[in-house]
């Protein structure tokens, strides 16, 4: 299947500080990539599609001015956590889709 | 919006038997269905999935029916190993031709040895 990367796995903050994930579609071309959070013992949560070369659509209840979403290439969308606060801790995931799905392998933010 | 509800959330069978994990879906526009599997920790995984214009698809151990009237979909797992054991999750396409998806709450499914 299609490959997609994400980074990093793992990050760990200061409350009030800003969190960048990048997601990379590895061998083909994405023109929209979508950013899911997850909770512990809960599902995928679908937060926002990021479009290259356009705004992000984001779904109810989701702040954009919070979760900042930039996908500047064909194969790059980066999410920013911005002012970072505990209720933000999750797992984030984001996916590409070449005729199906993919997810990269997910960031853990942890934020004390 | 699309809704999904996938039931039951837990499932314990015995290494060997068949397990069944049944969704609904709101939305008769949708027309992609697919299924994950989640080790703890790690990214959702592309198991099976099935497009509306089939009813059965089959992989293996791994198949998956589609009831389009009904607007219900299911996973049936045979012969089940205990690495079977881990969360699904299904999903559907948000109206016709979308890459969106709504997942379902998933499934833990536990194979005991």
């Amino acid at each position: 299947g299609a490959v997609v990367s994400q980074h990093p796995s793992r990050v760990i903050c200061k409350s009030g500080t800003s969190v960048k994930i990048e997601c990379r579609s590895l061998d083909f071309q994405a023109t929209t990539m979508f950013w899911y959070r997850q909770f512990p013992k809960q599902s995928l949560m679908l937060m926002a599609t990021s479009n290259e070369g356009s705004k992000a659509t984001y779904e109810q209840g989701v702040e954009k001015d919070k979760f900042l979403i930039n996908h500047a290439s064909l194969t790059l969308s980066t999410l920013t956590v911005t002012s970072a606060h505990p209720e933000d801790s999750s797992f984030y995931i984001c996916s590409a889709s070449r005729t199906k799905a993919f997810f990269g392998q997910g960031t853990r933010l942890t934020v004390v | 919006g699309e809704n999904v509800e996938q039931h039951p959330s837990t499932l314990s069978v015995q290494e060997g038997d068949s397990a069944v994990i049944k969704c609904t879906y709101s939305d008769s526009a949708s027309n992609y269905f697919p299924w994950y599997k989640q080790e703890l920790g790690k990214r959702p995984q592309l198991i099976i999935d099935i497009r509306s214009n089939v009813g059965e698809k089959k992989d293996q151990r791994i198949a998956v029916t589609l009831n389009k009237t009904a607007k219900h979909f299911s996973l049936h797992i045979t012969e089940t190993q205990p690495e079977d054991s881990a969360v699904y999750f299904c999903a559907a396409s948000i109206g016709s031709g979308s890459e969106k998806l709504v997942f379902g709450k998933g499934t833990k499914l536990t194979v005991n040895p």
